[in-house]
């Protein structure tokens, strides 16, 4: 069955990087993209960007260029999502997703999360 | 950018109720509308697509309507299992999810 696994928790300070991984496994890794939605504590969902795990093409919301970078290994069915510039408000639950067959944003397939915290 | 109104923020209904979400857009999105479930602590849930489409394995009890700039997700008769946050999502042009309606049961 299709599973996406991201990684570990990060604890980071103001000013840092975080890298958060999306490893999937149960489709073919090249034939859907990867999106990236985050959930700062308490608040709604917020959408970030996509990549195409094609030709690592990629569509960032305005509010993240810049500071965001999302790539791909396809050697290793892995999504990256690096966030540079960390401050207070980054602080959330990042989540990387799979569209269903028909619609890249039909985001049919989740991983559990990772929580990143930034804190001096 | 496209602005997304999702009403109400919060609701409360009684198990068997019929509840209606909306989702209203600030230009069309023609039908490029989809809505989630989220419950506490979980990822969202895929309920309905293309504004009226529903995912495999969700219950009939949930449909989505609309095109342009309204739409609505019903739950037909409201289940205890239906507790959670709802969002709808605009994939018209840059994707962005609705404020998200809190769903209580009485």
């Amino acid at each position: 069955q299709v599973q996406l696994v991201q990684s570990e928790p990060e604890v980071k300070k103001p000013g840092a990087s975080v890298k958060v991984s999306c490893k999937t496994s149960g489709y073919t890794f090249t034939n859907f993209g990867i999106t990236w939605v985050r959930q700062a504590p308490g608040q709604g969902l917020e959408w970030m960007g996509w990549i195409s795990t094609y030709n690592g093409n990629t569509n960032y919301a305005q509010k993240f260029q810049g500071r965001v970078t999302m790539t791909t290994d396809t050697s290793t069915n892995t999504g990256y999502l690096d966030l540079r510039s960390l401050t207070a408000d980054d602080t959330a639950v990042y989540y990387c997703a799979k569209g269903r067959p028909g619609g890249e944003q039909w985001l049919q397939s989740w991983g559990q999360g990772t929580l990143v915290t930034v804190s001096s | 950018d496209i602005q997304m109104t999702q009403s109400p923020s919060s609701l409360s209904a009684s198990v068997g109720e019929r509840v209606t979400i909306t989702c209203r857009t600030s230009q069309s999105i023609k039908t490029f509308l989809n809505w989630y479930q989220q419950k506490p602590g979980q990822a969202p849930k895929l309920l309905i697509f293309a504004a009226s489409t529903l995912e495999t394995d969700v219950p009939s009890r949930f449909s989505g309507s609309g095109s342009g700039t309204d739409f609505a997700l019903t739950i037909s008769s409201l289940q205890p299992e239906d507790v959670a946050t709802y969002y709808c999502q605009q994939t018209y042009l840059f994707p962005a999810f609705g404020q998200g309606t809190k769903v209580e049961v009485k």
